[in-house]
């Protein structure tokens, strides 16, 4: 079975914090993605990656960063955390080919900023 | 660029009945796939069923099944013999026409099943 883990379930930060959350995934696929979950908006992508190094910006990247320097691991980094940036982060990954593009998902991080 | 619409903020059926939820979508795309995903109560998010634009046959996944209407540029769900387990948020979600698997998600629909 696919497994995709996110560091922290939950997260509680203070405005101005740096804000590393980290995403692995085991079964060397090439995509990975952040998205942000916010009721009633569904889910947006912040970042995606489609290679080690590689990455595109999505719907909403201003405020974000990643980093994906190994395959399995992708980072989403809030550079100054704002309370607008409070909400539910899942991380997904999916192959390049086959299988019909479907993505994994990881359980989640609800962030909250103080 | 796709957009994805579900239209039922929230909704709910009894335990043992049938219910749909709606999904449209707008894409000038000829090739494409369709998602519907569930989210249980603070579990993960798994994928429920899968649709090729290509193929003419809904898609059947036990009591699971959609109706795939391509000119109308619909895609719905419809459970059957609702369980309490199917209590989730529902996203419906597209792909077709770009690079490295990105999905369109749609609002999400919140279903609630009564005992």
């Amino acid at each position: 079975d696919v497994k995709v883990t996110q560091s922290s379930r939950y997260l509680v930060k203070r405005t101005g914090e740096k804000v590393f959350l980290e995403c692995v995934q085991d079964m060397d696929h090439e995509n990975m993605f952040w998205y942000r979950q916010d009721p009633g908006l569904g889910l947006r992508l912040i970042y995606f990656s489609y290679d080690v190094k590689m990455k595109e910006k999505g719907d909403i990247p201003e405020g974000y960063s990643v980093s994906r320097e190994k395959k399995e691991r992708f980072s989403l980094i809030l550079e100054s955390a704002s309370t607008n940036q409070t909400s539910m982060y899942l991380c997904a990954s999916s192959p390049t080919t086959g299988q019909g593009y479907e993505q994994y998902f990881g359980p989640g991080t609800r962030l909250t900023v103080t | 660029a796709q957009t994805v619409t579900q239209s039922q903020p929230e909704m709910s059926v009894q335990e043992a009945e049938t219910v749909t939820l709606s999904c449209t979508y707008d894409t000038s795309e000829s090739n494409y796939y369709l998602f519907w995903y569930k989210q249980p109560p603070s579990r993960q998010m798994i994928l429920v069923i899968r649709q090729e634009a290509y193929k003419q046959q809904n898609a059947t996944e036990n009591r699971f099944s959609v109706n795939f209407q391509k000119a109308a540029k619909s895609f719905s769900l419809k459970i059957s013999d609702s369980q309490l387990g199917d209590t989730a948020m529902y996203f419906c979600a597209f792909f077709g026409g770009t690079s490295y698997g990105k999905l369109t998600f749609g609002q999400g629909t919140i279903l609630t099943v009564h005992p």
